[in-house]
């Protein structure tokens, strides 16, 4: 069982917006803001799309954006595009020196 | 250009033991922490390793502890995954991946992958 929790899927519209959850504990999401979300298309190496809770690398869509508050992080995507139908993952870093990802959210674009 | 590109994916029985290799280019590999990240068909992504730049500590998840040993050759550019006493449940497609240079916290980018198949 992965260590944190996520959606299995998520829909919208073109042009809609989405949220996709990343609930973890005390001992992960909430512990500090070592957060990561990546975007992985079928059969492609997974992409960093948001680091450090909030942050996109340089070359990111500004429609990606991340949050928290408690255990729970948040990926919103808005102005949904056809090309954003993919597979999305969470990740944190832990107290115990190590990394926890989610089962993974697929994202169909209606 | 960051560059990863992973091999040494097979097929192997189980109990058997296999060595990936990750060569590096593109950045000054012996700066930055390196982890080895799994995803078994069909599932979500597993962190499996990491290791510091110069490889003197080491971090594992709890299930390859003891089997799995990650290292690297900072001379040759080349993180490695030494795999022992495999298991089915370790099936799955292998990615290095490049982590940051005081923090274990994300990876960016990634290799390709490299498929293991643990089956008798």
């Amino acid at each position: 069982q992965p260590a944190l929790t996520q959606p299995a899927s998520v829909s919208g519209s073109p042009g809609q917006s989405v949220t996709i959850s990343c609930t973890g504990t005390s001992n992960d999401v909430g512990s500090d803001d070592l957060v990561s979300w990546y975007q992985q298309h079928p059969g492609k190496a997974p992409k960093l799309i948001i680091y450090k809770v909030n942050n996109r690398p340089s070359g990111i869509s500004s429609r990606f954006s991340g949050s928290k508050s408690g255990n729970t992080a948040s990926l919103s995507i808005s102005g949904l595009q056809a090309e954003d139908e993919a597979d999305y993952h969470c990740c944190s870093y832990t107290t115990v020196n190590t990394l926890v990802f989610g089962g993974g959210t697929k994202l169909t674009v209606l | 250009e960051v560059k990863l590109v992973e091999s040494g994916g097979d097929l192997v029985q189980p109990g058997g033991s296999l060595r990936l290799s990750c060569a590096a280019s593109g950045f000054s590999f012996s700066t930055y922490r390196m982890h080895w990240v799994r995803q078994a068909p069909g599932k979500g992504l597993e962190w499996v390793s990491g290791i510091t730049n110069d490889g003197y500590f080491t971090t594992s998840v709890a299930s390859v502890k003891g089997r799995f040993t990650v290292y690297r050759d900072n001379a040759k550019d080349t993180l490695y995954l030494q795999m022992n006493s495999l298991r089915d449940d370790d099936t799955a497609v292998y990615y290095c991946a490049k982590g940051l240079v005081n923090s274990w916290a994300w990876f960016d980018p990634w290799g390709q992958g490299t498929l293991v198949i643990v089956s008798s």
